[in-house]
């Protein structure tokens, strides 16, 4: 089956304690790109990746890191968690020649920062 | 810049009636796509439309519709006979073909919450 995910899906965790949020497709898929999803704020784009090797800053980076490494993979680091970015992440892989095709997205981590 | 806005934040209708979701949107660039995605209570992101600029012919999908009008800078969504299970948030978005230049983003609205009372 086709499709995208995310793991953990819930997460808790403290400020500062660094974490990872992976996330995969078995699409073949060149662009992935990562979400926060806020109250009254819609989805905004964090990071995108083109390709392998490839990334790039989305609308609100700061805060976050990613790595491609693998086609396949597109994990989102936090080195240090603050409390604003508890928020709704969704992690999506495009099957075309970048965004401007349909986006598939994984079903969503909710990240909670104490 | 890019800037898609979605001036209804909630819409509340009865069961059987037409609703248009309206979204406006900014743009510089003569190339771009513009789309539609809906969010249901479950939580997932489900795409409905991509639509690019060179086409304006307005699209049918069984009930739903869109009108896209570039001289307002409008892609409005209409669910005719709406049904209690197409309550959701509906999000916009927009993408300039900025791939060529090395550059793709997407910009979404902040999402329309479309209640559908039976």
């Amino acid at each position: 089956e086709a499709q995208v995910t995310q793991n953990p899906r819930y997460l808790i965790t403290v400020t500062g304690k660094k974490l990872t949020v992976t996330c995969s497709q078995n699409m073949n898929h060149e662009y992935m790109s990562w979400y926060r999803q806020d109250p009254g704020l819609g989805l905004r784009q964090i990071y995108y990746s083109m390709n392998v090797e490839v990334t790039d800053k989305g609308d609100v980076p700061e805060g976050y890191k990613v790595s491609r490494k693998e086609k396949r993979n597109f994990p989102l680091i936090l080195e240090s968690p603050s409390p604003n970015q508890t928020s709704l992440y969704f992690c999506a892989s495009s099957s075309g020649a970048g965004v401007t095709y349909e986006q598939y997205f994984g079903p969503g981590t909710r990240l909670t920062v104490t | 810049a890019q800037k898609v806005t979605q001036a209804q934040t909630e819409i509340s209708v009865v069961e059987k009636e037409d609703v248009t979701l309206d979204c406006v949107y900014e743009t510089r660039d003569t190339t771009y796509y513009l789309f539609w995605y809906k969010q249901p209570p479950s939580g997932e992101l489900v795409f409905l439309i991509r639509r690019n600029s060179f086409d304006e012919q307005n699209e049918i999908s069984g009930r739903y519709s869109w009108n896209f009008q570039k001289s307002t800078s409008s892609f409005n969504f209409t669910i005719t006979a709406s049904q209690v299970v197409d309550s959701a948030v509906y999000f916009c978005a927009l993408s300039e073909a900025g791939f060529s230049r090395g550059d793709d983003k997407i910009i979404f609205g902040k999402g329309t919450r479309l209640h559908i009372l039976p």
